[in-house]
């Protein structure tokens, strides 16, 4: 059965460097979205995208995020310049089309900034 | 706003236990989709079971069932005989189909503790 993976697993990083972390989404979906969770808290959206561009954000998606899908089957997040804050599990996801409302998730990548 | 609300923070049971999990949800669209997502400790998301705002029967698969009741905007989760392997983190999540990205929208989570 396809799935999403994410790659690293786990990515350890100081404060104030730049990170990316990589997902796979399902061949043929074409949504794609970010979330975010902080250690012990809920899961959070942060972006969704579709058609090569950003299409909903939330207000923690700021300046220092970005998401590109530079190949056709990779879909990146990039955080600029990590904070502390940044620290969390990021959950890649995608969707096959509008009628279909069910989102498959990756495994994560648990970033830690030291 | 809280779309989902958690209200369990977490539960404790001994293994056989039944344990049931609320989900409530805020939503003024007639028209959305509610999930629950499984998070044990190893961190992944795993899915449980998705339910559309038409369809109010109740399911079961297993020992898992589902109550989904509109009247109150609640769509529980039940554990029978629960065992050690259900400790985990359970989220319920909600995804509005006025919201044309789809976004989901999770609960704080309900962690629940199975002892031998």
């Amino acid at each position: 059965e396809p799935e999403v993976t994410q790659t690293p697993s786990h990515q350890v990083t100081q404060m104030g460097q730049e990170v990316i972390l990589r997902c796979v989404p399902i061949s043929n979906h074409l949504y794609f979205y970010w979330y975010r969770q902080i250690l012990g808290q809920k899961v959070e959206f942060l972006v969704s995208f579709y058609n090569n561009e950003i299409s909903e954000k939330s207000e923690i998606f700021d300046d220092q995020f970005s998401v590109e899908r530079p190949d056709g089957s990779n879909f990146t997040l990039k955080i600029r310049s990590t904070k502390l804050e940044d620290s969390a599990m990021y959950f890649c996801a995608s969707r096959y089309d509008r009628s279909s409302y069910e989102q498959y998730f990756g495994p994560g990548t648990r970033l830690t900034v030291t | 706003a809280q779309k989902v609300t958690q209200a369990q923070t977490e539960i404790s049971v001994v293994e056989k236990e039944d344990v049931t999990l609320d989900c409530v949800y805020e939503t003024r669209d007639t028209t959305y989709y509610l999930f629950w997502y499984k998070q044990p400790p190893s961190g992944e998301l795993v899915f449980l079971i998705r339910r559309n705002s038409f369809d109010e029967q109740n399911e079961i698969s297993g020992r898992y069932s589902w109550n989904f009741q509109k009247s109150t905007s609640s769509f529980n989760f039940t554990i029978t005989a629960s065992q050690v392997v259900d400790s985990a983190v359970y989220f319920c999540a909600l995804s509005e189909v006025a919201d044309s990205w789809g976004k989901f929208q999770f609960g704080a989570g309900t962690q629940v503790v199975v002892t031998p």
